[in-house]
């Protein structure tokens, strides 16, 4: 168990609906980061925030957007869904901003859309 | 810009015997570089990591990756295979600055024959 929540464990939906996905990250992490993994993209990074604010950002589509919170969890919000979008969302979290920090990986959402 | 190859998307071995899976990274500057494995509907654990220091990294579960600057590879190894070690295997880099992406490599699927 890496101490990172993330829920719901899976989410079935139909294409053109929105989601929302949430993570907590372990007790006293200030940067969330979420990933996208399929079979054919493999393991994306999308986006990172620490402590709040966006730090980083990777190949995250314009239909989706993530915040944190004061209290530290993180949503991901997914919109106009897409078959294509049918993936593995982790979200993973660590103490500091980044650089060879560990980042500590929660189980994943499943999300199949129809 | 970054990226990260895995030479073979599968690798057999016995149990008992050695373990290889090979990591290699373009990059101008050497990164931060990292080993993860993925159970089975699981998140991703991290194996190892080499931020700066001796080349030679030990991990958990007997694993251990050598940082080769000039070759710019990171090859994981392990005398002895062991069935429980049968996972997908993903090396990641990091560049050294605070705020960038980890980029990981399309991932290794290692099966333990007994």
């Amino acid at each position: 168990d890496s101490g990172v929540t993330q829920t719901p464990k899976h989410l079935i939906t139909a294409t053109g609906q929105r989601v929302t996905l949430r993570c907590s990250p372990r007790s006293g992490d200030l940067s969330v980061y979420w990933y996208q993994q399929s079979l054919d993209q493999g393991l994306q990074f999308l986006i990172q925030y620490y402590n709040g604010e966006e730090r980083a950002k990777g190949n995250i589509l314009e239909r989706f957007s993530a915040q944190q919170f004061p209290d530290l969890h993180s949503e991901l919000n997914l919109s106009s869904l897409e078959l294509g979008d049918s993936a593995l969302y982790f979200c993973a979290s660590s103490v500091t901003r980044g650089g060879g920090d560990t980042q500590y990986f929660g189980p994943g959402t499943r999300l199949t859309v129809l | 810009a970054q990226s990260v190859t895995q030479l073979g998307s599968h690798v057999s071995v016995s149990e008992g015997a050695l373990v290889l899976l090979r990591c290699n990274y373009s990059s101008s500057v050497p990164p931060y570089l990292f080993w993860y494995v993925q159970y089975p509907n699981q998140g991703l654990q991290l194996l190892l990591k080499y931020t700066t220091g001796a080349t030679l990294v030990k991990g958990i579960n007997g694993f251990e990756a050598e940082f080769k600057k000039s070759e710019t590879s990171f090859h994981l190894t392990k005398p002895s295979a062991h069935m429980s070690d049968a996972a997908e295997y993903f090396c990641a880099v990091r560049r050294k600055t605070s705020y960038d992406k980890v980029i990981f490599g399309p991932g290794t699927s290692l099966s333990v024959i007994p």
